[in-house]
Parts: structure tokens; sequence; C-alpha cells
């Protein structure tokens, strides 16, 4: 298994533009998200997902759109970029029930900057 | 609503000491905690985890962390610190729903010879 996989690994942007960070996972996992890091921070969940055509907003979701229409895929868009979004993005994955179902797995994560 | 508070921002300690890095929780329900490493550019790694069976959790790398109620605690240990667990920690605790994981601010960890 590939696990979460998450690309570009890199990007810059310039205020105003649009780009979509893509995320993949191959371990069949109901629930997918995404987090964003910044310096003294911790990490942030921006969206979620449980299951194909089922989203919903985390802590920070103002600037960031997301749909779900594989159980594979969970891309995150940002329609228009801002400053204010430079922050490595990462994705996560897991199983809604079971013995394991609070155990999050990591991307590698996305390193954006918006000048 | 569930948070996490880790103590110190910046640990250094020698190789060969031990390692101890602090976190408290708040939760109003049993909580599930957990303890993430993440080495410079890399995604993040689960180290252990809490789920309220023991209280005394081992992990991997030999980390281990004590659930401590009393003291809403979850701090992380390891005996004898190596040069390659330099990284941040991070501290989580997961929301009732299981739909999010709430972070520390993270604790970074200095290994020196």
């Amino acid at each position: 298994n590939a696990g979460v996989t998450q690309t570009p690994k890199f990007q810059v942007l310039k205020t105003g533009q649009s780009m979509t960070l893509q995320c993949a996972q191959d371990m069949n996992h109901e629930y997918m998200s995404w987090y964003r890091q910044d310096p003294g921070m911790g990490l942030r969940l921006i969206h979620y997902s449980v299951g194909a055509g089922i989203t919903d907003q985390g802590e920070v979701p103002n600037g960031y759109n997301v749909s779900r229409s594989t159980t594979e895929d969970f891309p995150l868009r940002l329609l228009s970029a801002a400053p204010s979004q430079t922050s490595v993005y990462f994705c996560a994955s897991k199983i809604v029930a079971g013995d394991r179902s609070y155990e999050q797995y990591f991307g590698p994560g996305t390193r954006l900057t918006v000048t | 609503a569930q948070s996490v508070t880790q103590l110190g921002s910046h640990v250094s300690v020698s190789e060969g000491a031990l390692v101890l890095l602090r976190c408290n929780y708040s939760s109003s329900v049993p909580p599930y905690l957990f303890w993430y490493v993440q080495y410079p550019n890399q995604g993040l790694q689960l180290l252990l985890k809490y789920t309220s069976a023991a209280t005394l959790v081992k992990g991997i790398n030999g980390f281990e962390a004590e659930f401590k109620k009393s003291e809403t605690s979850f701090h992380l240990t390891k005996p004898s610190a190596h040069m390659s667990d330099a990284a941040e920690y991070f501290c989580a605790v997961s929301n009732q729903a299981g739909t999010a994981l709430i972070f520390g601010k993270g604790t970074t960890l200095s290994v020196s010879s």
C-alpha cells in the first residue's frame, strides 16, 4: 500500500490564483481530512469527509472548498489564494468504526507559499 | 470541548538523558489521546495512543506515555535519548465524534552529543 499520497510537494502561488491540492489513499478508509500546519499553531482541521458525497467543515474552513466523489480521493481547492493561506497542508485518513477508528494516517504534506 | 496544552515549545537534552515531553488535556468525556512525531520536512507518524485500556502506553522507538486522569496529563517519556529522536512532537486528543484531532502546538526536541 502507498498509504496517503499528496501532490504537489511544493507550490508557489500568486495572490488571487486558484489551485487544487490532491490527496489519495489506497487503504479503503471512509474518513479523510485536511489539516494545515502553521509555526507555533500545531495542526488545525480545515475540512473532513466520512464518505463519498459527505463533507463537513473543521476549525478553519474559510477560503477552502472540498468534495468527495470517490472513496480514494479528497482534493482541497483554493479558489482565490491569499498570503494567509501560506502553510503546510496535510491530508489524513482513517477507518470510521472499530478498534483503530481514532487513529489517523497522515500524508507527507504539501508546502504552499502565496506571494 | 477538548483541548491540549503542551508545556515547553522547545526541550533540549543530552544523548543518553531522560526525555520528558509534557502534555495536559481538557476533555468532558473519557479522552482518546495520541502522540505524533514529525521529522524535518516529513509528515506525522503515530508514536502511541491511549484509548482507555492500560494507563501506561508503550509506543515505537522506546517511547511511552502514562495517562493520569487526576492530573489530566499524558506526558511522553523515553529513558535514554538518541540523536535520531530530534524532531517535533505533537500531543493530540480526538473529539468526541471521532471526526477531528485537536493538536497541541508542538514541542521541538533537540538532542546534543
